[in-house]
């Protein structure tokens, strides 16, 4: 049973569309969170999640969304889609005190 | 604030040592390690928490300097298997979202 399971694994898309990512975690961790990997490899963190509080960098524009229908999943809209948008988005999970676990990944390529 | 890591990539030969350090210019809570292979995606290998502990399995470990804020990760008689990029994470209570430094490329040759 994969832990933490991101999908799609690949998504080309163009400029100005909406797209969605969607991670899920079977490991009960309370806490879910999204990161973004540039092509310098810098891990980016973008926002965190637990059922109480939403947690967004300030950094992140706002047409990112995270959408959290239960505790074990937490899925990341993104609208009008740039240019600048191409990375790789991980979604990650722990519980307190604990380390990260991380999905495989998103390739996103926006053209 | 995000840590910074030194060196930014070392290359090495199996059965070599190395040491990746990690530092911070505020008041640090706890220090993750990770090990990213790849294409693939980051792999905990080890928390530390304020107090000036030292942490390790097998042939990697890992210190804290709480005065310092400082930690470093030690890889002894290295490995191919431990080629990939190694990232420190930081955070500033508990709770907190984890904060990477810049990554430092190891590749351990034959």
């Amino acid at each position: 049973d994969t832990a933490v399971s991101q999908t799609p694994k690949y998504l080309v898309t163009q400029m100005g569309n909406d797209k969605s990512i969607k991670c899920e975690q079977n490991l009960g961790h309370d806490t879910m969170y999204w990161y973004k990997q540039d092509s310098k490899k810098f891990l980016k963190i973008m926002f965190s999640y637990n059922n109480k509080e939403l947690i967004i960098n300030e950094t992140v524009p706002n047409r990112f969304s995270p959408k959290s229908p239960d505790k074990a999943h937490l899925n990341l809209h993104i609208n009008s889609l740039e240019l600048g948008d191409s990375a790789v988005y991980f979604c990650a999970s722990s519980s307190t005190g604990d380390g990260y676990t991380f999905g495989s990944g998103t390739r996103l390529t926006v053209v | 604030q995000q840590p910074v890591q030194s060196p930014q990539a070392v290359i090495l030969r199996e059965g070599e040592d190395a040491v990746i350090n990690c530092s911070s210019s505020k008041a640090l809570y706890s220090v993750h390690w990770y090990r990213q292979k790849h294409g693939e995606a980051p792999v905990f290998l080890m928390i530390l928490l304020k107090g000036g502990e030292q942490k390790g399995h097998d042939k990697i470990s890992a210190s804290f300097n709480e005065k310092k804020q400082q930690s470093s990760l030690y890889l002894t008689a290295s490995q191919l298997s431990y080629s990939g990029t190694y990232f420190c994470g930081t955070d500033f209570s508990a709770g907190n979202m984890l904060t990477f430094g810049g990554g430092t490329r190891l590749m351990v040759k034959p």
